[in-house]
C-alpha cells in the first residue's frame, strides 16, 4: 500500500499568493515524522519543514506552514506570499518509528506565475 | 544542519561499466542513506549505509549492482554496477545527523546517464 500519496502532479499559482499541497499518509505506528522536501530544476533536495507525530502545534518554518491533522492522516504544506523562486518540485515524505529510512510521495510541481 | 557533498555531480557512462559516487559530510553523522531518482519518478531507497559493516538493501536493490562502502562516520560510496540505459537516473546519498533531530540532510545529487 502506498504510504505517501499526494494527489496534485502540477499546480499553477500567482506571485504573493498562497498554495497549499496536499499530502495524506498511512501508517499504524503511533511514533512517525512527515517531511516536506523541494526539489528545484537543478536536482538538490532542500529540507523545508518537519512534523513530529507526537507534536502538539503545527509546525512553522518562514513562509512555510504545515497543516497538521493527525485524525485525518493529512499534512499538507501550505506556501505563503509565493515567489518566482519557489516554482519546483514539493515531495512528502514519513519514516516509522525507529525506522529512520523515509517514504516519499510521487511529487508535486508548482510553478508561481509572475 | 549537515553539509553534504557528492561527487561525480554528472557524468554519461557507457554501458556494461560501473561508476562509483562519493558523498562527504562535514561533520559525523549517524546514518546514512542512498536513494535513486529515476527520470520524473520519485525518490526510493537503495539502502542504509552502515559504518564498518555490510549495508541494508531495500527490496529491488541488491549489493552486487549497487556495492556500498561506509569506513568513517563521514564518508559513503556507491557504486553502479555493470550500467545499462535503465540506471540512467540522479543519485542521492542522505545524512541524519543524530536520531534526536530526525531531519536527513540530501546532497546535490549526481546525475548519471548510461548510453
Amino acid at each position: 500500500a502506498q504510504k505517501i500519496t499526494q494527489t496534485q502532479p502540477g499546480m499553477f499559482v500567482q506571485e504573493k499568493e498562497a498554495v497549499t499541497l496536499d499530502c495524506t499518509y498511512d501508517t499504524s505506528d503511533p511514533s512517525y515524522g512527515l517531511f516536506w522536501y523541494k526539489q528545484p530544476s537543478s536536482g538538490e533536495m532542500i529540507f523545508l519543514i518537519y512534523q513530529g507525530s507526537y507534536d502538539q502545534q503545527n509546525a512553522t518554518e518562514g513562509r512555510y506552514s504545515l497543516n497538521f491533522q493527525k485524525a485525518r492522516k493529512s499534512a499538507n504544506l501550505v506556501i505563503s506570499a509565493s515567489q518566482l523562486g519557489d516554482s519546483a518540485m514539493y515531495f512528502c515524505a514519513m519514516r516509522e518509528g525507529h525506522d529512520y529510512k523515509l517514504s516519499f510521495g510521487a511529487g508535486t510541481t508548482v510553478t508561481v506565475r509572475a | 544542519s549537515a553539509v553534504i557533498s557528492q561527487k561525480p555531480s554528472r557524468d554519461i557512462c557507457q554501458r556494461g561499466t560501473s561508476l562509483t559516487i562519493q558523498c562527504q559530510v562535514d561533520s559525523q553523522v549517524t546514518m546514512m542513506f542512498w536513494y535513486r531518482q529515476q527520470p520524473g519518478q520519485s525518490l526510493t531507497l537503495i539502502a542504509t549505509a552502515n559504518q564498518g559493516s555490510e549495508a541494508t538493501y531495500e527490496s529491488g536493490f541488491v549489493i552486487d549492482k549497487f556495492p556500498i562502502s561506509r569506513p568513517n562516520l563521514t564518508f559513503s560510496t556507491l557504486t553502479v554496477s555493470n550500467m545499462s540505459p535503465e540506471d540512467s537516473s540522479i543519485y542521492l546519498c542522505s545524512a541524519l545527523q543524530s536520531p534526536s533531530t530526525d531531519t536527513q540532510y540530501f546532497g546535490p545529487g549526481t546525475r548519471l546517464t548510461v548510453l
